[in-house]
């Protein structure tokens, strides 16, 4: 079974970095690899794609990166409103997606 | 605006059928490959189905193959889930999400479904 494991939680002071990392064998087999930040109550919203590709009108303090089978995805200049859930996902073939179990970014 | 607006769900006892409508607006669903998501209370994310532009290609979650069916009518710029001999598992918020080069970068406010008797 296909499966992405994320910390469950991470937490860094205002203007600090943080990374999320995201670990599976389907990381490593090709491109797709998206992150997704979810505020409470609200519908996901693509921050990266394609491994390391930023979406127009998302921050540039968004990255993204691979290396063998993990996948991730930093944030740098934390601001209280990047406090938030962050998905990874990966097309695996079977199942066609898979989600990371999730992250919860607190900013304290 | 580009957006997506799912409709139809509500609560149900187990065993019971729904069916799940997502309209889009500003932009035409025919050359995207498109997505059912759904989130437990509380929980992650969860791929529930896909279907390609051109329908050649459907996918299901285990947990719901069997019971789910997706479609698409380009025609009315729409995209269907509908759900049969639905469980309490299935409880959820139900989204739909458009695919562009292997990413979900369009998703619908959600619509919740509850399934309890």
């Amino acid at each position: 079974q296909a499966a992405l494991t994320q910390p469950a939680s991470v937490s860094g002071s205002p203007g600090q970095s943080i990374t999320i990392s995201c670990t599976g064998t389907s990381i490593g087999l090709h491109k797709h690899v998206s992150w997704y930040q979810q505020h409470p109550g609200k519908a996901p919203k693509v921050v990266i794609s394609e491994i390391n590709k930023r979406p127009s009108g998302v921050s540039n303090r968004f990255s993204g990166s691979r290396s063998a089978n993990t996948a991730s995805l930093t944030i740098s200049g934390l601001q209280a409103e990047d406090e938030a859930d962050y998905y990874c996902l990966s097309y695996a073939d079977s199942p066609f997606w898979v989600f990371g179990g999730g992250t919860k970014l607190t900013v304290l | 605006e580009v957006q997506l607006v799912e409709s139809g769900g509500g609560l149900v006892q187990p065993g019971e059928s729904l069916t799940l409508s997502c309209a889009a607006s500003g932009f035409a669903l025919a050359p995207y490959p498109m997505n059912w998501v759904r989130q437990a209370p509380g929980k992650g994310l969860e791929a529930v189905s896909h279907i390609s532009h051109d329908a050649t290609t459907i996918w299901y979650a285990d947990s719901v193959k069997g019971r789910f069916t997706i479609s698409r009518d380009d025609g009315k710029n729409s995209l269907y889930l509908r759900m049969n001999s639905l469980r309490d598992e299935d409880t959820g918020v139900y989204y739909c999400v458009r695919d562009i080069n292997w990413a979900l970068d369009i998703w619908g406010q959600g619509t919740m479904v509850t399934v309890s008797s």
